[in-house]
């Protein structure tokens, strides 16, 4: 059975860092691997998607990596913000999807 | 597309009561998953179907859980009877199987068994 992990559990940041948030996977067998944001109290909000056939993908100041072979993905936060803070969700599809526990990102004005 | 579609989005019972959540896919998609949130256990995958069809519902907790999908458009999950344990948020999320993929999930439903 898949088992998704996410390093750190909680981050807490000065405005204008640049950070990186892991995940990592038991099973490579994976379709694709998906990056989500939920603020508290809410849904989940996709960020990225990357293929299993891609090694990142980028929107804004985010970029996610993802090394297959090795059961690793990195999301990198370019020049951090406070509206940045939330719980980051790390997701991954081998016929459903399984996710993390997340890391919960603050960001200090 | 409005999205991924989910109602109530909240929900008070008292236990004992019968709960019935709802979910509209996004039109197109043919997979449709639900999920519980609980800070203790995190999301949990309950159930997922396939062109409408159950796939696996190994996630589901109990016999007291039923999910149905009647028609591409449309699914329940039904809790009876609930009990306050059952208290969590529920999301519904749906996707096209096949490239791209990517899950989009609805805004949940709050449920407080009381």
């Amino acid at each position: 059975k898949q088992e998704v992990t996410q390093i750190p559990a909680a981050l807490s940041v000065p405005e204008g860092e640049n950070l990186v948030l892991n995940c990592s996977f038991t099973d490579s067998a994976i379709y694709n691997l998906q990056w989500f944001r939920q603020d508290p109290g809410k849904g989940l909000t996709s960020l990225l998607l990357i293929q299993s056939s891609q090694r990142e993908q980028t929107s804004g100041r985010l970029n996610a990596s993802l090394d297959k072979s090795s059961g690793r993905s990195t999301l990198y936060i370019a020049a951090s913000q406070p509206g940045d803070s939330a719980t980051y969700l790390c997701a991954v599809d081998d016929n459903d999807m399984r996710f993390g526990a997340g890391t919960r990102l603050t960001v200090k004005p | 597309d409005a999205g991924v579609i989910q109602s109530p989005r909240h929900e008070v019972t008292e236990m004992g009561q019968e709960v019935t959540l709802r979910c509209k896919p996004i039109s197109g998609h043919n997979s449709l998953f639900w999920y519980r949130q609980t800070m203790m256990r995190g999301l949990e995958l309950l159930i997922y179907f396939n062109n409408n069809v159950p796939i696996d519902d190994s996630g589901m907790p109990e016999d007291r859980f039923s999910a149905k999908m009647p028609n591409a458009s449309f699914s329940t999950l039904k809790i009876q009877p609930s009990e306050p344990r059952d208290s969590a948020v529920y999301f519904c999320a749906s996707s096209l199987v096949g490239p791209p993929g990517g899950y989009t999930f609805g805004s949940g439903t709050r449920l407080t068994v009381v």
